[in-house]
């Protein structure tokens, strides 16, 4: 069946780092590929998405490209700030079974100042 | 204009008790859902609904049934609510399709003692 993994955490970087958070995916057919980000006491909500292979996904200086060859999907962010801290959430929306949303994990990211 | 509210936000209850959680959307999307949310934030799916009707029932007890009385409105009730149970349940709806993502409530802790 289709899966998503993503990085463990907890991540704690200092403002202004670099920010990787690692995303592979296990699926059959053309997913659609997500990041959600969940702030403390609230829902998730769409950080990005990429629809297609090749795809990048980009929304307040977070990026990740559909890399379809590596099944990957990672998020990247040149500078972090302490407003960042949240869990996010890497995810894909198939069509196997009936649409359908998988999420990873989760990974908790801290932002020290 | 609360785009998916349920109600309620938290909830204390006995083991053994039944209880409702109600969720609504106002985005006139086809699909609607419930994850459950675990004390480490992993995030599983429980139930879909396309149109009021049952499209995935993923490995849940039968304690918990969702009803769906019009494709704006998808209720959870558990019955014979257990220790386990205690977690904090999303709905989320999104239009039919891969590419369209899904948007959340703002979920309902709920406490079983």
């Amino acid at each position: 069946g289709n899966s998503v993994t993503q990085m463990e955490g907890p991540v704690t970087l200092s403002e202004e780092a670099f920010l990787t958070i690692n995303c592979t995916y296990t699926a059959t057919g053309y997913p659609s590929l997500f990041w959600y980000v969940q702030y403390p006491g609230e829902g998730l909500q769409l950080l990005l998405k990429a629809t297609k292979a090749d795809d990048k996904g980009s929304n307040k200086g977070f990026e990740a490209t559909y890399r379809k060859e590596t099944t990957s999907f990672h998020l990247e962010k040149g500078s972090v700030q302490v407003s960042d801290s949240a869990v996010y959430f890497c995810a894909l929306t198939s069509n196997t079974g009936g649409f359908k949303t998988i999420f990873g994990a989760g990974t908790r990211l801290f932002v020290k100042a | 204009d609360t785009a998916v509210s349920q109600t309620p936000k938290y909830l204390v209850t006995q083991m053994g008790n039944d209880k409702s959680i109600k969720c609504e959307q106002n985005l006139g999307h086809d699909t609607m859902y419930w994850y459950k949310q675990d004390s480490k934030k992993f995030l599983k799916i429980m139930f879909s609904y396309n149109n009021k009707e049952l499209i995935i029932n993923e490995t849940v007890p039968n304690r918990f049934s969702p009803k769906s009385p019009d494709k704006a409105h998808l209720n959870l009730h558990i019955n014979s609510l257990e220790l386990g149970d205690s977690a904090v349940y999303f709905c989320a709806s999104s239009q039919e399709g891969t590419e369209t993502e899904a948007f959340f409530g703002q979920g309902t802790r709920l406490t079983v003692v």
